[in-house]
């Protein structure tokens, strides 16, 4: 068990609808990042949050949003679903030290999401 | 961000050989390189990781190399086994602590 607890572990949605996938990172991380993994692809970065605020953005589409709230949890937004965001979304949490570290990355088992 | 590739994308050995996997980054700032596996159907997990003041790093089977002049760092795993099938991500990071992976690479050990 890594600590990170995602939920919900599966989700079969219909196209344009809109989702939210909930992330907990490990006690004392501050970072959380969003992490989307397609059948037999990599894991492309989504977002990533410091302490409640944005740090980061990789390829992430208008239609998904982000937060993380002030116990640092985090929320992912996807909106206007299409049959092509059916993924793994995987949340990881890090203990992110500013100005420089090392920081492995914590992940959670992931959110298998099915747009039918 | 950080431009991040590895190679080869497959990669299949005979159970006993060793595995050589290299990860190629841009940003010279760059300065912890780990590499995760990722098991079928699991979550990634670090397996080793290497600083910028160290040159190689060994842990049992796994090993890890580390060339900053030329941004490149390699993991390497000896007498392979059937359990160390999995995709092996590399993800170098700066300072700024963004976690960007490697394309990834897939490894068959052929019992």
């Amino acid at each position: 068990d890594s600590g990170v607890t995602q939920t919900p572990k599966h989700l079969i949605t219909a196209t344009g609808q809109r989702v939210t996938l909930r992330c907990s990172p490990r006690s004392g991380d501050l970072s959380v990042y969003w992490y989307q993994q397609s059948l037999d692809q990599g894991l492309q970065f989504l977002i990533q949050y410091y302490n409640g605020e944005e740090r980061a953005k990789g390829n992430i589409l208008e239609r998904f949003s982000a937060q993380q709230f002030p116990d640092l949890h985090s929320e992912l937004n996807l909106s206007s679903l299409e049959l092509g965001d059916s993924a793994l979304y995987f949340c990881a949490s890090s203990v992110a030290l500013l100005g420089g570290g090392d920081a492995e990355a914590f992940f959670g088992q992931g959110t298998r999401l099915t747009v039918v | 961000g950080e431009n991040v590739e590895q190679h080869p994308s497959t990669l299949s050995v005979q159970e006993g050989d060793s595995a050589v996997i290299k990860c190629t980054y841009s940003d010279s700032a760059s300065n912890y390189f780990p590499w995760y596996k990722q098991e079928l159907g699991k979550r990634p997990q670090l397996i080793i990781d290497i600083r910028s003041n160290v040159g190689e790093k060994k842990d049992q089977r796994i090993a890890v190399t580390l060339n900053k002049t030329a941004k490149h760092f390699s993991l390497h795993i000896t007498e392979t086994q059937p359990e160390d099938s999995a995709v092996y991500f590399c993800a170098p990071q700066t300072g700024a602590n963004n976690l960007f992976f490697g394309t990834g690479t897939r490894l068959t050990v052929i019992p």
